[in-house]
């Protein structure tokens, strides 16, 4: 069964840092490129941030660009979003999504439940 | 790449068709579109990719249509568990950009 599940979400200050992180289960993670996409509550998707499946293919919707950065670890399955400078438009719900492909830009098959990061004074 | 999805709302009752419109600001290259159904406290749920592949396990009254910046995706019956938020995706030039969604409700 394939699996995601997200950790890291937590209140956070104006200008303060996370890290989240997103575990992942029952498939081979080098098959596929992986994204994290967040949704405010009441509000649409938003795709934040894609990796292709050896990390060496990155990008970031504009917002974010300079204060996140995505990561893998293929060893252990992982993927994580580093997140510096937060803002109050940063408040949402992160969600992982697997991609179809192993490409950096995908559709997403198989998305993680969320992790909630709230950023506030 | 911008995404328009219309109507915003719409209303219509089990056992008739939905027709969802999702514009692109330009074409989305290699045809990279996808289409999501979101129901409030589950995950968004891969329905059709590459314009009209379903993915797996869809049923096939789910269906996509279009090319270039226009497509569709079409509910030929809607079932009771079909009223949820559905959202295009194109996924063929970065970033990566969603639709704002259209609801179908009861």
């Amino acid at each position: 069964e394939v699996q995601l599940v997200e950790s890291g979400g937590t209140v956070v200050r104006p200008g303060g840092s996370l890290r989240l992180s997103c575990v992942t289960s029952g498939f081979n993670f080098e098959d596929h490129g992986m994204s994290w996409v967040r949704q405010v509550p009441g509000r649409g998707l938003e795709w934040v941030s894609g990796i292709n499946w050896n990390g060496n293919n990155l990008a970031y919707t504009d917002s974010v660009k300079g204060r996140f950065t995505i990561s893998r670890d293929n060893g252990k399955n992982s993927l994580y979003l580093q997140m510096n400078n937060l803002r109050a438009e940063d408040t949402a719900l992160y969600h992982c999504a697997r991609g179809l492909t192993p490409a950096r830009d995908n559709a997403f098959d198989f998305w993680g439940q969320g992790t909630l990061v709230t950023v506030s004074s | 790449i911008v995404l328009t999805q219309s109507p915003g709302t719409l209303s219509l009752s089990p056992g008739e068709r939905a027709i969802l419109s999702c514009r692109a600001s330009q074409t989305v290259p290699s045809s990279f579109l996808a289409w999501y159904q979101h129901k409030t406290g589950q995950t968004p749920r891969l329905l059709i990719y590459g314009v009209f592949r379903r993915a797996t396990g869809i049923p096939d009254r789910f269906s996509g249509s279009g090319s270039g910046a226009d497509f569709t995706l079409t509910i030929s019956r809607l079932e009771p568990e079909d009223f949820a938020v559905y959202y295009c995706q194109q996924y063929g030039n970065s970033p990566v950009t969603f639709g704002p969604g259209t609801t179908v409700d009861v």
